[in-house]
């Protein structure tokens, strides 16, 4: 079982549709947690950092559930733009290796149709 | 925008070349990262470093080498390379406290 699960989709929906992608991550020490956007053949950018209260910027929402250990991302009123890939970024204790480090989950792809 | 920077962007190499990918930041930041990306595949990590002169292996076994001697400066080298060595290498650097990753735009290898 991976450390960082992500459904890799593709999610197609049209245009101003609303899409939530989940995350799920093995260790219950997890310590930080982030959304990544990925467009083709270009590197991560940072979407947004996700806070144990949730938080929102503009038409993305991101939250926690560190009880079922599972991150959010939900982004309303899709544009065009929006189509790529979305990683799930987990800073958290392996249970593999016995250390710290950022795992990336294999992402998410999202297309929005016209 | 982050300040990473990575060289080549791409390279088209014969079989059995020694290579070496540049990455620099200006940041200062400690903790410095090489993944592999092949296209439409995850990212893999291959190499990290938490500091002058410290280098681990990742979780994906490479037969590349790194060296970190300055704190801005984290290259990868690979002393032979081979057609299974074609993929894309992305640097990156962390921001203490937040955690937050900042990536180079990626060196593209082809080797023939």
């Amino acid at each position: 079982r991976k450390e960082v699960e992500q459904d890799p989709g593709p999610f197609n929906v049209p245009e101003g549709a609303t899409v939530a992608f989940n995350c799920t991550y093995s260790n219950s020490a997890s310590q930080s947690f982030f959304w990544y956007r990925q467009d083709c053949r270009k590197e991560p950018k940072l979407l947004m950092s996700v806070y144990s209260s949730g938080n929102e910027d503009g038409r993305f929402t991101a939250q926690l559930n560190r009880a079922s250990q599972y991150i959010s991302l939900l982004i309303r009123d899709s544009k065009l733009s929006d189509s790529a890939t979305y990683l799930c970024v987990v800073n958290l204790l392996s249970m593999d290796t016995g250390r710290r480090a950022l795992t990336f989950g294999s992402g998410t792809r999202l297309q929005v149709q016209p | 925008e982050a300040d990473i920077y990575q060289t080549p962007r791409y390279l088209v190499i014969g079989t059995g070349k020694k290579i070496t990918l540049e990455c620099s930041q200006t940041m200062g930041h400690d903790k410095m990262y090489w993944y592999q990306q092949d296209p439409g595949m995850e990212l893999h990590l291959i190499h990290y470093s938490y500091g002058v002169n410290s280098t681990e292996k990742g979780d994906l076994s490479s037969e590349s080498t790194v060296s970190r001697i300055r704190t801005e400066h984290f290259p990868l080298t690979l002393e032979s390379a081979r057609p299974s060595h074609t993929s894309q290498y992305l640097c990156a650097s962390t921001k203490p406290v937040t955690g937050e990753l900042f990536f180079g735009e990626g060196s593209r290898l082809t080797v023939l």
